[in-house]
């Protein structure tokens, strides 16, 4: 099976501008979660979507927002983006149940200047 | 709420000498344990995982990890360390978070070093 793939991997951006990140899971795998990583605060969980639905969120404001579709690709979005946003954006999939692991994407890597 | 806590963000080892990194939770609920290890510019790959049906968990490229739950604690070891084993290294709960979810916590990471 394809691994997570998270596009672009890459990203610089201007304090205020928007960004759309995307993520494809694993066939087969209806929860999708993301996660944003920085030196400073290490990984921390943004939102989880199962079969559409946002199931869980992180303590993040507004700013962060996402959506999943029927095919279970993901996007996250980040409006009006501050200096602080400039952090690796790791997309992980999952069956969904309890005890399943979650497979990582290779991350976008976003800089705002 | 749960919480994890790696001791050391570094930790040296000569090639060959054991790996142990140290891993102690906080849950209120019987937990679900992982490791994973990211090498630079990459994502996370699950070493190994504990939910439950054996204390003590092998895992990928020879790491191991002993689950504690009168220490509350997930140490992870390797007998022999190789070159490739340089990385950062993570531990993380998940634990139920409402409406079906279970949501990753993380450590904050331990840098292994692999000292030729």
């Amino acid at each position: 099976k394809a691994g997570v793939t998270q596009t672009p991997r890459y990203l610089i951006k201007t304090r205020g501008q928007q960004v759309t990140l995307s993520c494809s899971p694993i066939s087969g795998h209806r929860s999708v979660s993301w996660y944003q990583q920085t030196p400073g605060q290490g990984l921390q969980f943004l939102f989880e979507y199962f079969s559409e639905t946002q199931r869980n969120k992180g303590n993040f404001p507004g700013r962060f927002s996402g959506r999943q579709f029927s095919n279970s690709r993901s996007e996250m979005n980040v409006s009006t983006l501050e200096l602080g946003d400039s952090a690796l954006y790791l997309c992980a999939s999952s069956p969904g149940g309890a005890g399943y692991e979650q497979y990582f994407g290779p991350g976008t890597r976003l800089t705002v200047t | 709420a749960q919480s994890v806590t790696q001791l050391g963000s570094h930790v040296s080892v000569s090639e060959g000498a054991l790996v142990l990194l140290r891993c102690n939770y906080s849950s209120s609920v019987p937990p679900y344990l992982f490791w994973y290890v990211q090498y630079p510019n990459q994502g996370l790959q699950l070493l190994l995982k504990y939910t439950s049906a054996a204390t003590l968990v092998k895992g990928i490229n020879g790491f191991e990890a002993e689950f504690k739950k009168s220490e509350t604690s997930f140490h992870l070891t390797k007998p022999s360390a190789h070159m490739s084993d340089a990385a950062e290294y993570f531990c993380a709960v998940t634990s139920p978070s409402g409406a079906g979810s279970y949501q990753l916590t993380f450590g904050k990471g331990t840098k292994l070093s692999v000292i030729p």
